[in-house]
């Protein structure tokens, strides 16, 4: 089966940087991503990494080490409006399906 | 832009009633998938589509069937609604082939069982 922890939540501060980690243990690994949800929202897709290394986008990145199982997505320069729940996914080769960690609320505050 | 429609935002439905979820996607995709939303669990998959009329469980399939007629449209079968199906919805469809293959996802039917 697949198992896909992250943290429940986390709170930072407007402005700074926060970093948000997932492990997996999965077979047939076919790509990491991430999606953030906005209460009351669908899932929207933030990256996608199936190689070790970081991919950066705009204030977000996400980095991948498929030895370790591990990811982490990280947020620079925290906005209000990033309040949300991150959440991981992994992709098997398995028809390509998805699965989900529980997602980690982000708490911005001011 | 893809856009991913369902049908109701909100349902209020009895105990053994049946309930359709509808589920239309407009880009085309080969895959499409039907996921449940429970605090604290996250996104647990219950059936997915590769193609038309064809069907895979997922890992909670369990009082829920599908169908998938057109390539556009997935539906979400509930044959008798109990009261623990009460929750979030999601719809979502993927391209297949070597692209990044990212989900793209319905806003999500909100099914209240009493």
């Amino acid at each position: 089966g697949q198992n896909i922890d992250q943290p429940t939540e986390m709170t930072a501060t407007e402005g700074a940087i926060v970093q948000i980690n997932c492990t997996y243990q999965t077979s047939g690994f076919n790509g990491l991503f991430w999606y953030q949800q906005h209460a009351g929202e669908a899932p929207t897709f933030l990256s996608y990494n199936v190689l070790d290394g970081l991919e950066e986008k705009g204030r977000f990145s996400s980095f991948l080490s498929r030895s370790k199982g591990y990811s982490y997505l990280l947020l620079k320069e925290l906005q209000m409006k990033d309040s949300a729940s991150y959440l991981c996914a992994v992709r098997t080769y398995n028809f390509n399906k998805f699965y989900f960690g529980s997602g980690t609320k982000l708490n911005v505050k001011p | 832009d893809v856009k991913v429609t369902q049908s109701s935002r909100y349902l209020v439905k009895r105990t053994g009633e049946k309930v359709f979820l509808e589920c239309v996607q407009d880009m085309d995709h080969e895959n499409m998938f039907w996921y449940r939303q429970d605090p604290g669990l996250g996104l647990r998959l219950i059936y997915f589509s590769y193609d038309v009329k064809m069907k895979e469980k997922g890992d909670i399939p369990e009082g829920y069937s599908v169908s998938r007629e057109k390539k556009e449209r997935f539906s979400l079968i509930l044959e008798s609604a109990s009261t623990n199906q009460t929750s979030m919805y999601l719809c979502a469809s993927s391209l297949q082939g070597p692209t990044t293959g990212e989900l793209f996802f319905g806003e999500g039917s909100r099914l209240t069982v009493l």
